[in-house]
């Protein structure tokens, strides 16, 4: 089946930093979704974004379809940016990456 | 409205208990999900109803019991769990199958 590596799997900043977390999958994908977790265990969508870039305030993503890859760049980043970020692909079900760990010091 | 709720929100049970999980939507989304949640590890899916019909179970024992009584509603029947079933599980929806999918807030289980 399809596989789907998120880097780093741990990212330690300072506030006001800026981070670019990666997700690799290994097969054509229907769509990706971006989602962060946060410390309590919800689920929230950051971005539906099979292709192409979006940005969302301080949050933009980038995803090359062709070559299997796609990018969430977070800026300015605060202590509520903290928890697991995970990446998502769609081709009969959606399979979740390995997911990132932030956590955000101030 | 892009809200999907779920109860409990924590459950303790025993393993002779039965229990149920509660999700609902109002999204008139035709694709509802359970997911199991491992600490540190990503969601892992469980079944998917589409259109009130169960149209996928990723082998799933039969300890866990789904029940999709209307098009807004889904339950999760549990049954003589063991201890190793003790997780976050998260209902999801979505207008259909390969779309953008919405996840509830979760229930957390532990089974003694």
């Amino acid at each position: 089946g399809i596989q789907v590596e998120q880097s780093p799997p741990d990212l330690i900043l300072q506030e006001g930093a800026n981070s670019t977390l990666r997700c690799n999958f290994s097969d054509s994908v229907n769509n990706l979704q971006w989602f962060h977790q946060n410390p309590w265990g919800q689920l929230i969508n950051l971005f539906y974004i099979p292709s192409g870039t979006k940005q969302n305030g301080r949050l933009s993503a980038t995803t090359v379809a062709t070559e299997r890859y796609s990018l969430l760049y977070i800026s300015s980043s605060q202590t509520t940016d903290s928890g697991v970020y995970f990446c998502a692909v769609t081709t009969d079900k959606l399979i979740f990456g390995t997911g990132t760990r932030l956590q955000v010091f101030p | 409205d892009t809200e999907v709720t779920q109860t409990p929100k924590h459950l303790v049970m025993g393993m002779t208990n039965k229990k149920s999980l509660k999700c609902e939507q109002h999204m008139g989304h035709r694709a509802m999900y359970w997911y199991k949640q491992k600490a540190k590890k990503p969601p892992e899916l469980m079944f998917v109803y589409s259109y009130e019909k169960l149209s996928i179970n990723e082998s799933v024992p039969s300890r866990f019991s789904p029940e999709c009584p209307n098009s807004s509603l889904l339950n999760l029947h549990l049954h003589a769990l063991q201890p190793e079933d003790s997780a976050l599980y998260l209902c999801a929806s979505s207008q259909e199958g390969r779309r953008i999918q919405y996840f509830g807030p979760g229930t957390r289980l532990l089974v003694l």
